[in-house]
């Protein structure tokens, strides 16, 4: 009965190939977050969605392009992959409404490896 | 300066001892904060949410100083199992953009 699930897990490639990482949740929540921990273990915003509307876009390469089809989904495409793009990828959620001191919910990441 | 700034440790503790973190913030309309635990290659989980008036949460107490624009986390009789790192986590203006600090590493030794 997972609330925020990402996937794949895990996922290997080699530069320039393009890949995607999914993301759900089943919280009822009007908020998603894309996040970027690298090697350092900084989490690092990337984008976020408030019912389906871009609010966040934080100096993130063109190459990444998130798509929200409904408010429970949000996905992530990485275009032309480069090796500085390994990190672990984690998707978030959050019910924002009429208050901002609602927590985080986290996915269980997805381990990016880009050789 | 970064907008979340905590100690990163490694803060080496016996069990049974206290143990305390520091985080400061630099967005004074910062509206809400929180601190997370995280495991070796694991998700960011809530450990609790931090008010103005100070809270307490078994042996967490957190407290925040927005005059200082400073969040602590405060934790006693330390286990093993509290050996991870915490983040301190704030949230901006509007309410959405929600940014962790690097991290404060913890061992609690036997």
């Amino acid at each position: 009965d997972t609330a925020v699930s990402q996937t794949p897990k895990y996922l290997v490639t080699q530069m320039g190939n393009d890949k995607s990482i999914k993301c759900e949740q089943n919280l009822g929540h009007d908020t998603m977050y894309w996040y970027k921990q690298d090697s350092k273990k900084f989490l690092k915003i990337m984008f976020s969605y408030n019912n389906k509307e871009l609010i966040i876009n934080e100096t993130v390469p063109n190459r990444f392009s998130p798509k929200s089809p409904d408010k429970a989904h949000l996905n992530l495409h990485i275009n032309s992959l480069e090796l500085g793009d390994s990190a672990v990828y984690f998707c978030a959620s959050r019910e924002i409404g009429s208050s901002y001191n609602s927590p985080l919910h986290f996915g269980n990441g997805t381990r990016l490896t880009v050789t | 300066r970064k907008e979340v700034e905590q100690d990163p440790g490694p803060f080496n503790v016996p069990e049974g001892a206290t143990v305390a973190f520091n985080c400061t913030y630099s967005n004074s309309a910062s509206q809400s904060f929180f601190w997370y635990r995280q495991d070796c290659r694991k998700e960011p989980k809530l450990l609790m949410s931090v008010y103005s008036s100070g809270n307490e949460d078994g042996r967490f107490t957190a407290q925040l100083n927005r005059a200082s624009q400073y969040i602590s986390l405060l934790i006693r009789d330390s286990k093993l199992s509290d050996s991870a790192t915490y983040l301190c986590v704030v949230t901006g203006t509007g309410g959405f953009k929600t940014i962790f600090g690097a991290g404060t590493r913890l061992f609690v030794k036997a």
